[in-house]
């Protein structure tokens, strides 16, 4: 059985980056994409971005020019650093398995980690 | 760009038939997936690729596409059934979410 967990700070001060790291167990990190989706207060589901295990990486438009997405085959673990956070950056941050293509979906999902930003 | 459109709330009875739509242009073309989030919970898969049912997901959940809307169906909806659901669907490699419709049970 696959699990995703979460880790990183829960607490990033404005204008700084936030790092988070996905760990998976129960399965390889390859052949498959791993996603980024977030959860805002208040709000709905929000897709970041996601990655192959070959390094192939695909943002959301809205996050691009903030956004890295990289992953550790060696340590079966993919990462996230968003820069410059603003308070519409806060929630809850869930990494996820993601099957590519036209008939895309997630599978597997990590329990989430809550980013609060603030000074 | 691409969007889907969910009715915000949606309420039924226990037992009965809950019918939750999203909608998007030509969304029948493309290929729908429905999660299920519980408050404090991880997103749930429970239908991709518009019908198909994961290991373990109860066979009330259905689903179904066509034209410009996906549906998921919920027969005989359970207490339990009570939560946020979410439509997706993909663009490009780009992963769109509906804005969610919170199902009340009651």
């Amino acid at each position: 059985q696959v699990q995703l967990q979460e880790s990183g700070p829960g607490l990033v001060k404005p204008s700084e980056t936030l790092s988070l790291t996905c760990s998976v167990s129960g399965g390889s990190i390859s052949p498959y994409y791993w996603s980024w989706i977030r959860l805002p207060p208040g709000k709905g589901l929000e897709w970041i971005g996601y990655m192959s295990y070959t390094g192939t990486t695909h943002y959301n438009p809205s996050l691009k020019s903030r956004l890295t997405i990289s992953v550790d085959t060696s340590k079966n673990q993919f990462s996230l650093k968003l820069r410059s956070v603003t308070a519409a950056d806060m929630g809850v941050y869930y990494c996820a398995r993601t099957w590519d293509g036209s008939g895309s979906y997630s599978d597997y999902w990590g329990q989430g980690t809550l980013v609060t930003v603030s000074s | 760009s691409y969007e889907l459109t969910q009715p915000p709330s949606l309420s039924v009875s226990p037992g009965q038939t809950a019918s939750i739509s999203c909608s998007g242009d030509k969304l029948g073309e493309r290929y729908a997936s429905w999660y299920q989030q519980k408050p404090g919970q991880s997103p749930l898969l429970v239908i991709y690729q518009d019908k198909k049912r994961p290991s373990g997901i109860p066979e009330r959940f259905s689903g179904s596409n066509s034209g410009n809307t996906a549906t998921l169906t919920i027969s005989g909806t359970q207490a339990m059934d009570e939560a946020d659901y979410y439509c997706q669907a993909w663009d490009s490699h780009t992963v769109l979410f509906g804005g969610g419709t919170k199902l009340t049970v009651l």
